[in-house]
């Protein structure tokens, strides 16, 4: 375990369900962070929170919704998803301002949308 | 255009050899560049990070480098083992919140 956890690691849903992707960091982290991974592509930055506030929201689609209620969790909520967002969900948590800062990432959330 | 190109996008190596992979960007300045390993259904982790200031940085069997002049790391991997078989990331960073992701290397380590 690298200190951040992602649950569930794999979730398959249709396009008019809800479902929530969770993650929660034991480092006391004060930044974290969703990225979307789909194949053969980059990392893609969808939200960061810093200190609980949303600090950065990369275009994402308003089917996707972030929620961090403290600084340890935080969640993704899907709704009305399509199958092009089935990817690898990826949560990240950093402390900022410290001069040789890592991410620590979580082993994701693989999502198929049906 | 990515800001972050690596090659080769895949290679395949007998377990016990050498192999580098490279990572051109053009991102900058920068803050940090950073290695990453990422195994199979897992999160990315992190192998080495370096500073503009630096020129190299080992961590066990992989050593990273890091021409500024001509934004070009490397990192190579020394008598590979099978269970170097994985994705590595080249990530440019430049402030907390914006890093430049490569597609990454997928390496495949046969026996």
């Amino acid at each position: 375990e690298t200190g951040v956890t992602q649950t569930p690691r794999h979730l398959v849903m249709g396009m008019t369900n809800k479902k929530s992707l969770k993650c929660e960091q034991h480092l006391g982290h004060n930044a974290m962070y969703w990225y979307k991974q789909s194949a053969k592509k980059p990392l893609e930055l969808m939200f960061v929170y810093s200190l609980e506030e949303r600090v950065e929201n990369n275009s994402v689609p308003s089917r996707f919704s972030p929620e961090c209620p403290n600084s340890s969790h935080l969640f993704l909520h899907l709704h009305t998803l399509q199958p092009e967002d089935s990817a690898l969900y990826l949560c990240a948590s950093s402390q900022e301002d410290s001069q040789n800062y890592g991410y620590t990432f979580g082993s994701g959330t693989r999502l198929t949308v049906v | 255009k990515n800001q972050v190109e690596q090659s080769p996008q895949s290679l395949i190596i007998l377990e016990g050899k050498n192999c580098t992979l490279q990572c051109n960007y053009t991102v900058s300045p920068f803050s940090n560049l950073r290695w990453y390993k990422q195994d199979t259904g897992r999160g990315p982790v992190s192998l080495t990070i370096m500073t503009f200031s630096e020129n190299t940085k080992s961590n066990g069997r992989y050593t990273a480098t890091l021409d500024a002049d001509t934004k070009q790391s490397s990192l190579h991997i020394t008598a590979s083992q099978l269970s170097d078989s994985a994705s590595y990331i080249c990530v440019v960073s430049l402030n907390d919140y914006k890093l430049s992701f490569g597609a990454g290397t997928t390496v495949t380590v046969r026996a």
